[in-house]
């Protein structure tokens, strides 16, 4: 069955990055892009860009520009999201999630979400 | 970039009733529409995609319809376990993919 296992929740400061990863299972992994989403407390779902498995290709929300840097490592079926100066409103959340097609883009499989706090 | 409005924002309801939501892309975004559902503390579940096309496993007194800026997802009769909040999602090649700002549904 096809799973998307993401990584545990961290704290950090101010002005840190942080790094979460997503390992797939139970599909041809470079088959399907991968996207990112997060969830601030109590909000709602905002994108941040997606990742082609296959090549490694990017692009990523004009809000998050500068800050994300998508990677993924196909030996072991995994992407990566890092989210560099962070600051306390990015406190959330963040889910990795599969699109199935080629057309829509819509999400079928999610992660588990990976907490993300940022405090002094 | 294309906004996404929902109402209402919530709505209290009782188990067994109909429930319809609505969903409103700021351009047209013919059928390229998701719904999902969304428990505390849990991912979103994929419900419906291409406006009106159920996903596997999706209990059928779910069913989305619409095309263009205006959708709608309807709950034919409430059940316990629907009580959750629902989001559409503007699913068209163009990103951001935005989402819409939820639903709430709770108990009567």
């Amino acid at each position: 069955q096809v799973q998307l296992v993401q990584s545990g929740a961290e704290v950090k400061k101010p002005g840190a990055s942080v790094k979460v990863s997503c390992q797939a299972s139970g599909y041809s992994f470079t088959g399907y892009y991968i996207h990112w989403v997060r969830q601030a407390p109590g909000q709602g779902l905002e994108w941040l860009g997606w990742i082609n498995p296959r090549s490694g290709g990017t692009s990523y929300a004009q809000n998050f520009q500068g800050r994300v840097t998508m990677t993924r490592d196909t030996s072991i079926s995994t992407v990566y999201m890092e989210l560099s100066r962070l600051r306390s409103d990015d406190s959330a959340v963040y889910y990795c999630a599969r699109v199935p097609g080629n057309y829509l883009v819509f999400f079928d499989y999610w992660g588990q979400g990976t907490l993300i706090t940022v405090s002094s | 970039d294309i906004q996404m409005t929902q109402s209402p924002s919530s709505v209290s309801a009782s188990v067994g009733d109909r429930v319809t939501i609505t969903c409103r892309a700021s351009q047209g975004i013919s059928s390229w529409l998701a719904w999902y559902q969304q428990k505390p503390g849990k991912a979103p579940k994929l419900l419906i995609y291409a406006a009106s096309t159920l996903e596997s496993g999706v209990p059928s007194r779910f069913s989305g319809s619409g095309s263009g800026t205006d959708f709608t997802l309807t709950i034919s009769s409430l059940q316990p376990e629907d009580f959750a909040t629902y989001y559409c999602q503007q699913a068209t090649s163009l990103p951001p993919f935005t989402f819409g700002p939820g639903t709430k549904v709770d108990i009567k």
